[in-house]
């Protein structure tokens, strides 16, 4: 077992810019989640993932934002034309769908827009 | 919707017990938890208690449930200076589904 992966861990990028994020799950894992995190917040649910089946998205995830999971096991999170307001640590988490399916979370991606 | 809060800081000597405190709204939450992060990382999962329990000790950490308030709390023993960090505690209606988080409360241990 060697928890939840993210990738890259760090972005620099200009606005208007299209920018892709990897999360892999811990492997026998079947639930993954999104949350994003701006500075001085807790952590706030953006879009989970039942396997493929992507079951629920949140208001804050824009038009701009699309994630897939196509094989059920790594995701990924892409943001179209980012804007400054994008800036923020993007944090994956992955849970078993049994027992208190507990969330584990991954080191994050923290994204600054220019 | 539920609402999760906590106090924003708290400061103790080394040694010292922490007590960290939130409450929630919905009384509907079934599993709460407590996170912690520490400077540019992700989030450890330290504790969870189910709703229809009090109480929960786990070595150095205590949670305590008071679900008629609305309350819970992180008790740290022997608190030490690798303690400092962010604690959140998050709230979750039905397992397996988006976990609501408080803002964190940053725990600062001095020597």
């Amino acid at each position: 077992d060697t928890g939840v992966s993210q990738d890259p861990r760090h972005k620099i990028t200009k606005r208007g810019q299209n920018v892709t994020f990897r999360c892999d799950p811990i492997s026998e894992h079947n639930r993954l989640y999104w949350y994003r995190q701006t500075l001085g917040q807790g952590p706030e649910f953006l879009t989970y993932f039942q396997n493929e089946a992507q079951l629920e998205k949140s208001r804050l995830l824009s038009d701009r934002f699309s994630a897939e999971r196509p094989k059920g096991s790594f995701s990924t999170l892409e943001i179209q034309r980012t804007e400054q307001g994008d800036s923020a640590m993007y944090l994956c988490a992955s849970s078993l769908d049994r027992g208190p399916e507990t969330q584990y979370f991954g080191p994050g991606t923290r994204l600054l827009v220019l | 919707g539920e609402d999760v809060e906590q106090s924003l800081f708290l400061s103790v000597r080394e040694g010292d017990s922490s007590v960290i405190n939130c409450t929630y709204t919905d009384s509907s939450s079934t599993y709460l938890y407590w996170y912690k992060q520490e400077p540019g990382a992700g989030l450890q999962l330290l504790t969870y208690i189910f709703s229809n329990m009090d109480m929960k000790q786990d070595q150095r950490l205590t949670v305590l449930l008071n679900k008629k308030d609305k309350h819970l709390s992180l008790r740290i023993a022997d608190t030490q200076t690798g303690d400092s960090a962010i604690y959140f505690c998050a709230s979750v209606l039905q397992a397996g589904t988006a976990l609501i988080f408080g803002k964190g409360t940053t725990l600062s241990v001095s020597s």
